[in-house]
């Protein structure tokens, strides 16, 4: 069992839903985190977190600790939104991140 | 303010040969992390060196692969007597102040590898 579970693997929406984008991992950590994979391959580190909520533009994320689960959620979704959104943990035991495998999404116009 | 900065952005590589890819971290980043990732897979993490150390090679293949972070110039991953396996995507990351911190690293834009 990967220690990175992303959920779904694949996400195709219209523009302007609302995106939801689930992460559980199953070790300890000491953050969390949110980065966009562009079609060209480029990482983009979108969001870090250890507690609560962040939101940079139409981007939100959020983390339980507890419950070990981020979620990254996007609104007003648009077609250059389209990206693989990976969730990766630091401190989960080797001092790189450990990733999850991605989840492709296309938002159609 | 230069990003990181990865070279070459592709390379091609006769089975046998030797590839060397660099990675120029951001400008006051001491450290810096290889990640590599094989067609249709997820990122893997390889290995986390600081300047003349390497911190934790985990990720690492036992044989054919080395890094190195010299006092000046770029972090050099080499791949000796490459094998079409090797053929991925190796990219570069670098952080400010290292890995216990859980700070953001920031990717370089990748050196795609091409094994014939």
């Amino acid at each position: 069992k990967n220690e990175v579970e992303q959920s779904p693997q694949n996400l195709t929406a219209q523009e302007g839903e609302f995106i939801t984008i689930n992460c559980s991992y199953s070790v300890g950590i000491s953050a969390l985190h949110w980065l966009q994979q562009h079609p060209g391959g480029g990482i983009v580190s979108l969001f870090m977190l250890s507690s609560g909520k962040k939101k940079h533009g139409r981007l939100i994320a959020t983390i339980n600790i507890q419950e070990k689960h981020s979620s990254l959620h996007i609104t007003a979704s648009h077609p250059r939104d389209s990206a693989v959104y990976i969730c990766a943990i630091s401190g989960g035991g080797a001092d790189g991140l450990t990733f999850g495998k991605g989840t492709h999404l296309i938002i159609q116009p | 303010n230069a990003g990181v900065m990865q070279n070459p952005r592709h390379l091609v590589r006769r089975r046998g040969q030797e590839a060397r890819l660099r990675c120029s971290p951001m400008k006051g980043h001491s450290h810096v992390y290889w990640y590599r990732q094989l067609p249709e897979e997820g990122l893997k993490f390889m290995v986390y060196l600081q300047k003349e150390n390497i911190i934790d090679e985990s990720g690492m293949p036992k044989e054919r692969f080395s890094a190195e972070f010299p006092k000046e110039g770029p972090s050099i991953l080499r791949i000796q007597q490459v094998v079409r396996g090797d053929s991925a995507a190796y990219f570069c990351a670098s952080s400010p102040s290292g890995a216990l911190r859980g700070e953001t690293q920031y990717f370089g834009p990748g050196t795609r590898l091409l094994v014939l």
